[in-house]
C-alpha cells in the first residue's frame, strides 16, 4: 500500500531534550516536506526536500534539522525542543518532478507536547 | 509575499444544502491552488488544483472550485453536502519554482442532520 508513515504518533518531552520524528514513504517520491498545524494559523512549511541531500527551508525552519541521506527517508529533528514547538506534525511527500505541485500525499501526522 | 485568507473559521451546513467556502489568495505571479480536506484526526488528501486552462475545476466527492483572477479568489463549493462531508478544508498556494507552499488557515465544516 502506497503510504506515508511518521513515528512516533504522539510524544511527550521535556524542554531541551534532543528528539527525532521518522517520515518515511514507499512510492520513490523525490519531493518531501515538514508542515506543523497549529490552531488558527492552518499549516506551514519547516522544511523540503527535492531530492537526496537536497533540502532547504520553508517558512518556519528555526529551531528545526533536517537531512535527507536516502529517497525514502527524511527525519525531523528538534535538538532542543522548546514548549512553542509543541504542535502537531505532518510530513508529505510528492510524484516526481513537480514537487509540491502536484499531489501531496501526507503521513498521519506526530502529536509532539514539550513540557 | 504569498499567502491565502480563509474568511470563514467555522461553517454549519444542513445536509443536502449546497455549500461554498472561501479562499483569497496574495500572489504576485500566476499561482498554483489547491484544495485539501482533513477529516478528523486524519492527515490531509487533495481535493482538486488549478494550475491554468478552464478556471473551473472538478475534484473528488463532488466538489468543484472556481479561479477569479480578478478577485484573487479560489472557492470550494459542493451542490448538495453530505454528512460525512463534515472536516476542515484548506486553500493552499504553490509558488512557481515548485519548492514552497502555503496553506490557509483552515474552514471547518459542520454539516448537521
Amino acid at each position: 500500500e502506497a503510504q506515508v508513515t511518521q513515528n512516533p504518533r504522539y510524544l511527550i518531552t521535556v524542554t531541551g531534550k534532543k528528539l527525532t520524528v521518522t517520515c518515511s514513504q514507499n512510492m520513490n517520491h523525490e519531493y518531501m516536506s515538514w508542515y506543523r498545524q497549529d490552531p488558527g494559523l492552518g499549516l506551514r512549511q519547516i522544511y523540503y526536500s527535492m531530492n537526496v541531500e537536497v533540502t532547504d527551508k520553508g517558512d518556519v525552519p528555526e529551531g528545526y534539522k533536517v537531512s535527507r541521506k536516502e529517497k525514502r527517508n527524511f527525519p525531523l529533528i528538534l535538538e532542543s525542543p522548546s514548549p512553542n514547538q509543541t504542535s502537531l506534525y505532518f510530513c508529505a511527500s510528492s510524484e516526481p518532478r513537480g514537487g509540491p505541485l502536484e499531489t501531496q500525499y501526507f503521513g498521519p501526522g506526530t502529536r509532539l507536547l514539550v513540557l | 509575499a504569498q499567502s491565502v485568507t480563509q474568511p470563514d473559521i467555522h461553517i454549519t451546513v444542513s445536509e443536502g444544502a449546497s455549500l461554498e467556502l472561501r479562499c483569497n489568495y496574495s500572489y504576485g505571479a500566476t499561482p498554483y491552488l489547491f484544495w485539501y480536506v482533513q477529516s478528523p484526526g486524519q492527515g490531509l488528501q487533495l481535493l482538486l488544483k488549478y494550475f491554468s486552462g478552464d478556471t473551473l475545476v472538478q475534484g473528488i466527492k463532488g466538489f468543484e472550485a472556481e479561479f477569479k483572477r480578478s478577485q484573487s479568489s479560489f472557492n470550494l463549493r459542493k451542490p448538495s453536502v453530505h454528512w460525512s462531508d463534515a472536516a476542515e478544508y484548506f486553500c493552499a498556494v504553490g509558488a512557481n519554482n515548485f519548492n514552497k507552499f502555503y496553506f490557509g488557515s483552515g474552514t471547518k465544516l459542520n454539516v448537521k442532520p
